[in-house]
């Protein structure tokens, strides 16, 4: 079965630093990879997504990047965090056309 | 105007009632219908996945899309306190075969 990792599940920065979030995926291959935030209270907001190793489409342009260096692997990333990037940052993987996407548990980022 | 619209609630309900959760759409396009379910602090975990008009059952909960008034609906039989929690909506949309189009999601409380 496949299986979704995202880490760390919490984290605390400082304004202006940097980030990384990673995201896994184990059990399948070549799948579709999503990164969404969650603002409190509200829908997802997708942020970018990926159909292949090196391609990455970006839905909102910011300061946060996203790579895919690996078939199962997704990471997010900013050189220098905002306030406002302040939430809910969720991993998910999907296949193919309008096929139902699955969540990892996220992580709760705050800045300070 | 959203393209998926759902009443964010809370709706509170006694345990053992029939939840009914509804989302309405814009597109006659949209296909494919999903709902999420959503514990605090958690990634949302998929419940049902409709193609197309009709019901889908699966225990106690039943999907329905009617796509003639381009609304759809999750009912939850003998609700239960374990059944507290977010509940999203999502259509795989028509201009991309790789985004789904979320509503904002219904907070769902069941009181023992």
């Amino acid at each position: 079965s496949q299986t979704i990792h995202q880490w760390p599940a919490t984290l605390v920065q400082p304004v202006g630093s940097p980030l990384s979030l990673e995201c896994t995926v184990e059990g399948t291959s070549n799948p579709n990879l999503y990164w969404y935030r969650q603002a409190a209270g509200r829908g997802l907001q997708l942020l970018f997504y990926s159909v292949g190793i090196g391609q990455i489409s970006s839905e909102v342009p910011q300061n946060l990047s996203a790579s895919r260096p690996q078939d199962r692997q997704f990471i997010l990333s900013s050189k220098k965090l905002l306030l406002s990037d302040s939430g809910f940052y969720l991993c998910a993987w999907g296949r193919g056309s309008n096929q139902p996407q699955h969540f990892g548990d996220g992580t709760r980022l705050s800045i300070l | 105007q959203k393209e998926v619209e759902q009443d964010p609630g809370p709706l509170s309900v006694p345990e053992g009632a029939i939840v009914s959760l509804n989302c309405t759409y814009s597109n006659s396009a949209f296909q494919y219908f999903m709902w999420y379910r959503q514990y605090s602090r958690k990634g949302p975990e998929l419940l049902m996945y409709t193609y197309s008009s009709g019901n889908k059952e699966d225990g106690r909960f039943t999907a329905q899309v009617d796509k003639s008034s381009k609304y759809i609906s999750l009912f939850i039989r003998d609700s239960q306190p374990s059944d507290s929690a977010t509940y999203l909506c999502a259509t795989g949309g028509s201009h991309s075969n790789y985004q789904l189009i979320w509503g904002a999601g219904t907070k769902l409380i069941i009181k023992p």
